[in-house]
């Protein structure tokens, strides 16, 4: 089956550490995105690549890192200078040419230990 | 910019109707509707195009009022699988959308 596979489900970081989440999908969709959700908050956009080798900040980019070397793959590290990091994070994608229609991973739930 | 939804929350017994609404202050090229249960994933439910009205899902339909800039999202005869935070978003094109904050539906027996 299709679909876009975030993990892991659940992740706890230190003080200090850098922690990568990870979002495969396999739709061959051209376009990726990161979302942190927080209660009340709704979806908040932090990074998106349309294309390999490529991607933009979001509204909320501080405190993130992403990469897009394959088209499946869109890694989002959380860095130590992201203060408050705790919060559930989504992934999706989107095919180009489409409608936009986000199709979302499961998501990760990230603390603070 | 962020669209507004109304209302923040909404409770509901099975097989009342219930109207959300989701307004921007830019003009609008799409609005998307999503759900949300809790810890899961949003599912996509419709898509509303300019200059046109979309319905996508079970008993529910939406509107899209392009003058006024809003969308409004009607459930109607609720059951208990409604229930779950309901997002708008906005955007179009190669621009990625922007959620309003959700509105919350509880369907009760």
């Amino acid at each position: 089956d299709g679909g876009i596979t975030q993990s892991p489900k659940y992740l706890f970081r230190k003080e200090g550490q850098n922690v990568t989440l990870s979002c495969e999908q396999n739709l061959n969709h051209d376009a990726m995105y990161w979302y942190r959700q927080d209660p009340g908050q709704g979806l908040r956009l932090i990074y998106y690549s349309q294309i390999v080798n490529d991607f933009q900040k979001g509204d909320i980019a501080e405190g993130y890192s992403v990469s897009r070397e394959k088209k499946e793959s869109f890694p989002l590290t959380v860095t130590s200078a992201q203060k408050n990091p705790t919060a559930f994070y989504l992934c999706a994608s989107t095919l180009a040419g489409g409608r936009n229609i986000q199709y979302f991973g499961a998501g990760t739930r990230l603390s603070v230990l | 910019q962020q669209p507004v939804q109304s209302p923040q929350a909404v409770i509901l017994r099975e097989g009342e109707d219930a109207v959300i609404n989701c307004s921007s202050s830019k003009a609008l090229y799409s609005v998307h509707w999503y759900r949300q249960k809790h810890g899961e994933a949003p599912v996509f439910l419709m898509i509303l195009l300019k200059g046109g009205e979309q319905k996508g899902h079970e008993k529910i339909s939406a509107s899209f009022n392009e003058k006024k800039q809003q969308s409004s999202l009607y459930l109607t005869a609720s059951q208990l699988s409604y229930s779950g935070t309901y997002f708008c978003g906005t955007g179009g094109g190669n621009t990625p959308l922007v959620f309003g904050k959700g509105t919350r539906l509880s369907v009760i027996a």
